[in-house]
């Protein structure tokens, strides 16, 4: 079947702009997750969700980021403001439930903040 | 905060060779999983172990797991340049939770 997707690939966008990102995750999968990752580094935890309510929000940065979920279905992470520093690849995963840990990641969206 | 560290940071081999890597945590676990991603971009989950198993193996992987020591390696046998990527391991810090390392760039050689 198919995988998370996740859209844009990459964005462009210049500091001080508002960017949203999109993730679609596997029919059925209930939990999902937001991570970010910097370029040489690893996973940075933002949040997740189970069904469309976040019970933990504690990794995003700050309050220019915000997330949603509708359902168990789409998700989108939104940068207002956006500031140099949040140039990485966001990556999205999603799961059957949050008890089986092995997640399946999309192709994630490299943003650039000029 | 990080709670597994993988080494090397980057390990370049020739192809056919066996690559071996580590990861250590901190704290008692559940499980602990590898991960392999190319090119910066999306994960893909090799082999989960659980904190009662000390050694899993999968195709030509073969992880192992010493909880005495909090540390797991993962060994690719015959090496080939598909397996070229980074490999992360990841502990799961709760229920939903999974906490990441900074993974090992695996170079291999042709």
């Amino acid at each position: 079947g198919a995988g998370v997707s996740q859209s844009p690939s990459n964005k462009v966008t210049e500091k001080g702009k508002d960017v949203e990102l999109r993730c679609d995750p596997i029919s059925g999968h209930t939990a999902l997750y937001w991570y970010r990752q910097r370029l040489g580094q690893g996973l940075e935890f933002l949040i997740y969700f189970q069904g469309n309510s976040a019970p933990d929000k504690s990794g995003l940065p700050s309050d220019r980021f915000s997330a949603e979920r509708t359902g168990e279905s789409v998700s989108t992470l939104t940068i207002q403001r956006t500031q140099q520093e949040d140039s990485a690849v966001y990556l999205c995963a999603s799961s059957p439930r949050a008890s089986e840990h092995t997640q399946y990641f999309g192709p994630g969206t490299r943003l650039t903040v000029l | 905060s990080q709670q597994g560290e993988e080494d090397p940071q980057a390990l370049s081999i020739q192809e056919g060779e066996n690559a071996t890597m580590n990861c250590s945590y901190k704290t008692s676990i559940n499980n602990l999983q590898w991960y392999r991603q190319n090119s910066g971009r999306g994960l893909v989950h090799l082999i989960l172990i659980r904190s009662n198993e000390r050694e899993k193996h999968s195709g030509r992987l073969r992880v192992t797991l010493d909880t005495s020591k909090k540390s797991s390696s993962l060994l690719i046998t015959a090496s080939r340049a598909a397996d070229t990527a980074s490999y992360f391991c990841a502990t799961d810090l709760s229920n939903y939770q999974l906490i990441w390392g900074a993974g090992t760039k695996l170079i291999i050689k042709p």
